[in-house]
């Protein structure tokens, strides 16, 4: 079945530790996004690619990085400068315009 | 800045009822609307997209869309249980860039 694959499920980063959180769709989209939700808030853009070794800031990208190597993978990197990285993070991707989203199983990341 | 409203409730219906979920957006560029539902601790899955003036259903759900107004809804006739949950609207505008509304959180009372 096609569909988009997050991993770990859960994560926990120690202070001063990168952590990436993997993101891969076999939906042959084009378009990849990385959401950060907080409890009882709405979804927030991080980063999102378009087309390989392509990448936009989004509303909130300071403290993370990305990357777009292959069409099929869409890695976030939380790095040690972003100091209240706790939340769940949601993958997705977009087929042809004017499509909808459609969204990985999220990763919970907490602090150790 | 584009954004989304929507009321975060709690939205509380009696089971069998009739649930109305609004949500206004600002940009009036916007083309493709979206409500997806998400229960706790998952993530968010797609109930309905709808691109056109006017209604679409879908069983028993139906969008609503008037863009003169900025305004989309979502109704859910014979509100279930298992209906209970944050419902998320989302806004496009043909750039592949995405808003979501803050959700609202529906509760249906057996």
């Amino acid at each position: 079945d096609g569909g988009i694959t997050q991993s770990p499920k859960y994560l926990f980063r120690k202070e001063g530790q990168n952590v990436t959180l993997s993101c891969e769709q076999n939906l042959n989209h084009d378009a990849m996004y990385w959401y950060r939700q907080d409890p009882g808030q709405g979804l927030r853009l991080i980063y999102y690619s378009q087309i390989v070794n392509d990448f936009q800031k989004g509303d909130i990208a300071e403290g993370y990085s990305v990357s777009r190597e292959k069409k099929e993978s869409f890695p976030l990197t939380v790095t040690s400068a972003q100091k209240n990285p706790t939340a769940f993070y949601l993958c997705a991707s977009t087929g042809q315009e004017p499509g909808p989203q459609h969204f990985g199983d999220g990763t919970r990341l907490s602090i150790l | 800045q584009k954004e989304v409203e929507q009321n975060s409730g709690p939205l509380s219906v009696p089971e069998g009822a009739i649930a109305s979920l609004n949500c206004t957006y600002s940009d009036r560029g916007s083309q493709s609307f979206f409500w997806y539902r998400q229960y706790s601790g998952k993530s968010p899955e797609l109930i309905m997209f709808i691109y056109s003036n006017g209604d679409k259903e879908d069983g028993r759900f139906t969008a609503q869309l008037n863009k003169a107004s900025q305004y989309v809804s979502l109704l859910i006739r014979d509100s279930q249980p298992s209906d209970s949950a944050t419902y998320l609207c989302a806004v496009n505008d043909y750039g592949q860039n995405f808003v979501f509304g803050p959700g609202t959180r529906l509760s249906v009372l057996p």
